[in-house]
């Protein structure tokens, strides 16, 4: 159980279009959701915390506006990487957490920007 | 949100027991310690979590002491295919706040 669903695994793109990446919880219902990043060699960065139904809480020095997330339901969370340059090359991690669970992760998105 | 420190490299042979280590000293009362795995290009996989004293599952052990101040993971007998980077992350399961990761302990397994 407790399965979180990323796509694509991969995806290349070409600088100044939008990407988005989709996470859903295959097997239960996720009351919050999160998005990380993470560059090689790296720990994993927080950069959101979305909660359905409402606006995402970003972290510090990660722009809102660059990195839309939408958490229409209690399954699936999407980040638009809008405007994508090269610098925003990265792994892209999602996670979901009910009350009273560990987070479960998706298997990441590797995003290229040409 | 507490802290948590782990040596940053280990190394081991194939059959041993490896045990991680995690200092999280200012852990707070509603605080869990959960341990997870990450290969690369993968999101990370849980392994164990636990509270207090010893929780074992059917990959892990975790020891924590009365003071919950730093925590064990023990993998029994690793593998090649336990090469992997070991993340230590303490916070309240029960809230919305999300774990934060530290720098995690990479685990290499050689013949």
């Amino acid at each position: 159980g407790a399965v979180v669903s990323q796509h694509p695994s991969w995806v290349i793109c070409k600088s100044g279009t939008s990407v988005k990446i989709e996470c859903r919880s295959l097997d239960f219902q996720a009351t919050t959701m999160f998005w990380y990043r993470q560059f090689p060699k790296q720990s994993l960065m927080l950069m959101a915390t979305s909660n359905e139904g409402s606006k995402a809480t970003y972290e510090q020095g990660v722009e809102k506006d660059k990195f839309l997330i939408n958490h229409a339901s209690l399954t699936l969370s999407t980040l638009t990487v809008t405007s994508a340059h090269p610098e925003d090359s990265s792994f892209y991690i999602c996670s979901a957490r009910t009350l009273s669970s560990p987070l479960h992760f998706g298997n990441g998105t590797r995003l290229t920007v040409t | 949100l507490a802290k948590t420190t782990q040596p940053i490299s280990m190394d081991s042979y194939e059959g041993q027991e490896v045990n991680i280590t995690c200092s999280h000293n200012n852990i707070a009362t509603n605080d869990y310690i959960t341990w997870y795995q990450q290969f690369p290009s993968q999101g990370p996989r849980f392994i164990i979590q636990g509270y207090k004293t010893k929780v074992t599952n059917e990959v892990a052990s975790l020891f924590i002491p009365a003071d919950r101040k730093s925590s064990t993971l023990s993998l029994p007998r690793v593998s090649l295919s336990d090469t992997a980077v070991y993340y230590c992350l303490v916070g309240d399961s029960n809230s919305g706040y999300a774990l934060n990761f530290g720098k995690g302990t990479s685990l290499l397994v050689t013949p």
